[in-house]
């Protein structure tokens, strides 16, 4: 059974940038999209961008300036960077692998709660 | 960018009730389109995709309908287990998420 685990700092400064990884287990990386979503509190989710293992890579347009998203197939992981935060990036981020080929999320993370704050 | 739209916002219900959540899309998404439900605290949980297929281990109460720019969730007799928030989200580059429903207690 593959499962998807977050880590990373849990608080953030503004301005700085937020690093996420997540770690995939119970199955390789290759062959599916690796996305990254967000839940601001007591709010909807928000898709940040997505790659494949083989580094193609989608962002939403909101964002794309500030998102990168990669993959590392030799740890069977893949990771989310968002430049210059501010509180509004205060959420609770998920990892998510896609539905086959297709940009259907059926495995997550349990997501973890990052704070922008001084 | 292709946008999302759910109706209601939130629905209060009864067990056994009968749900129905509509989700919009701004263009034709054909059926590109999966429902999921979350419950606080947790990730969300894939119940259909490509709009009617019932994802492997989701209760034969749920299906899903429509193709185009109109779509369906329907939870044909609501278990306590189901109130919850559910989203729809389209499947092309750009996977946008519905708004959400919340489904709560009457």
């Amino acid at each position: 059974q593959v499962q998807l685990q977050e880590s990373g700092p849990g608080l953030v400064k503004p301005s700085e940038t937020l690093s996420l990884t997540c770690t995939v287990s119970g199955g390789s990386i290759i062959s599916y999209y690796w996305g990254w979503i967000r839940q601001p509190p007591g709010k909807g989710l928000e898709w940040l961008g997505y790659s494949d293992f083989g580094g193609t890579t989608n962002y939403n347009p909101s964002l794309e300036s500030r998102v990168t998203i990669s993959a590392d197939t030799s740890k069977n992981q893949f990771s989310l960077k968002v430049t210059s935060v501010t509180a509004a990036d205060t959420a609770v981020y998920y990892c998510a692998r896609s539905h086959g080929g297709l940009k259907y999320w059926d495995r997550w993370g349990q997501g973890t709660p990052v704070t922008v704050s001084s | 960018d292709i946008q999302m739209t759910q109706s209601p916002s939130s629905v209060s219900a009864s067990v056994g009730d009968r749900v129905t959540i509509t989700c919009r899309a701004s263009q034709d998404i054909h059926n590109w389109l999966a429902w999921y439900q979350q419950k606080p605290g947790k990730a969300p949980n894939l119940l259909i995709w490509s709009a009617s297929a019932l994802q492997s281990g989701v209760p034969s109460r749920f299906s899903g309908s429509g193709s185009g720019t109109n779509f369906t969730l329907t939870i044909s007799s609501l278990h306590p287990e189901d109130f919850a928030t559910y989203y729809c989200q389209q499947a092309g580059n750009y996977p946008f998420f519905g708004g959400g429903t919340k489904v709560d207690i009457k």
